[in-house]
C-alpha cells in the first residue's frame, strides 16, 4: 500500500543539524511532490516546502531559508528534510506528505508518521 | 503570504450534534482549500480537497463548501471518532498556508 516511512527521533544540542529522511513506497516517487510540515508541542501545523523528486526543484518558506535543505535520492525512493542551527524552538515533530498534483487543485492526501525532534542542551 | 483564520479555536460539542467551522482567507483563494482532521498524537488526515470533495474513505457526514475567501467544514452528525483537531490549508499560492486549528472536545 502506498506509505511514507519517516526515520526515528532524535534529540540534538542547539547549534547542531538533523535528517530526517522520509521513504515511500505504493506508489511513483517521481509523480508527487513531498512537503514537509512541523507541528511544535501543543501547536498547530506549520508548512516548510516542497521538493519536486523529478526535478530535484525545492520551495522553501522564507522563516527556514538558510537553514533548511530539502533533497531526494530517488534510487531509493526516499526525501530528506535536513535543518541547521537548530534552536529550542524547532523541537517539534516534522511531518512529510506526498501531493498527487491534481492541477490545479492542490493538497496532501497521504502523510508519514512523524519524526520527533528535540533540541535540547 | 495569504493568511487563513479559522473559527471558533475550540468548540465543545455531543455525539450527534451537528457541527460547522469555519476558515477565511485573507484573499481570494478560489476553491484551493483544503480540510485536514488530526488526532492527538497523530498524523493529520485529509477529509476534504479543492473545497467540497470528499476524500476516498471519508464518511459522507464530513462535507465542505465556499470559495474565494469563505469556507466552511460541516459534520451532519458528530461522531464519537470524530473528536480531534480540524486544520484548513490554502493551495493557491506556492506558499502553502494551515489555519491555527480548531480543537473539537466533548461536551
Amino acid at each position: 500500500q502506498v506509505q511514507l516511512v519517516q526515520s526515528g527521533a532524535e534529540v540534538k544540542k542547539p547549534g547542531a543539524s538533523v535528517k530526517v529522511s522520509c521513504k515511500a513506497s505504493g506508489y511513483t516517487f517521481t509523480d508527487y511532490y513531498i512537503h514537509w510540515v512541523r507541528q511544535a508541542p501543543g501547536q498547530g501545523l506549520e508548512w516548510m516546502g516542497w521538493i519536486n523528486p523529478h526535478s530535484g526543484d525545492t520551495y522553501y518558506v522564507q522563516k527556514f531559508q538558510g537553514r533548511v535543505i530539502m533533497t531526494r535520492d530517488t534510487s531509493i525512493s526516499t526525501a530528506y528534510m535536513e535543518l541547521s542551527s537548530l534552536r529550542s524552538d524547532d523541537t517539534a515533530v516534522y511531518y512529510c506528505a506526498r501531493d498527487p498534483l491534481r492541477f490545479p487543485y492542490y493538497y496532501m492526501d497521504v502523510w508519514g508518521k512523524g519524526t520527533t525532534v528535540t533540541v535540547s542542551s | 503570504d495569504i493568511q487563513m483564520t479559522q473559527s471558533p479555536s475550540s468548540l465543545s460539542a455531543s455525539v450527534g450534534d451537528r457541527v460547522t467551522i469555519t476558515c477565511r482567507a485573507s484573499q481570494s483563494i478560489s476553491s484551493s482549500l483544503n480540510w485536514y482532521q488530526q488526532k492527538a498524537g497523530k498524523a493529520p488526515k485529509l477529509l476534504i480537497y479543492a473545497a467540497s470533495s470528499l476524500q476516498s474513505g471519508v464518511p459522507s457526514r464530513f462535507s465542505g463548501s465556499g470559495s474565494g475567501t469563505d469556507f466552511t467544514l460541516t459534520i451532519s452528525s458528530l461522531q464519537p471518532e470524530d473528536f480531534a483537531s480540524y486544520y484548513c490549508q490554502q493551495s493557491y499560492s506556492t506558499l502553502r498556508t494551515f489555519g491555527q486549528g480548531t480543537k473539537i472536545e466533548l461536551k
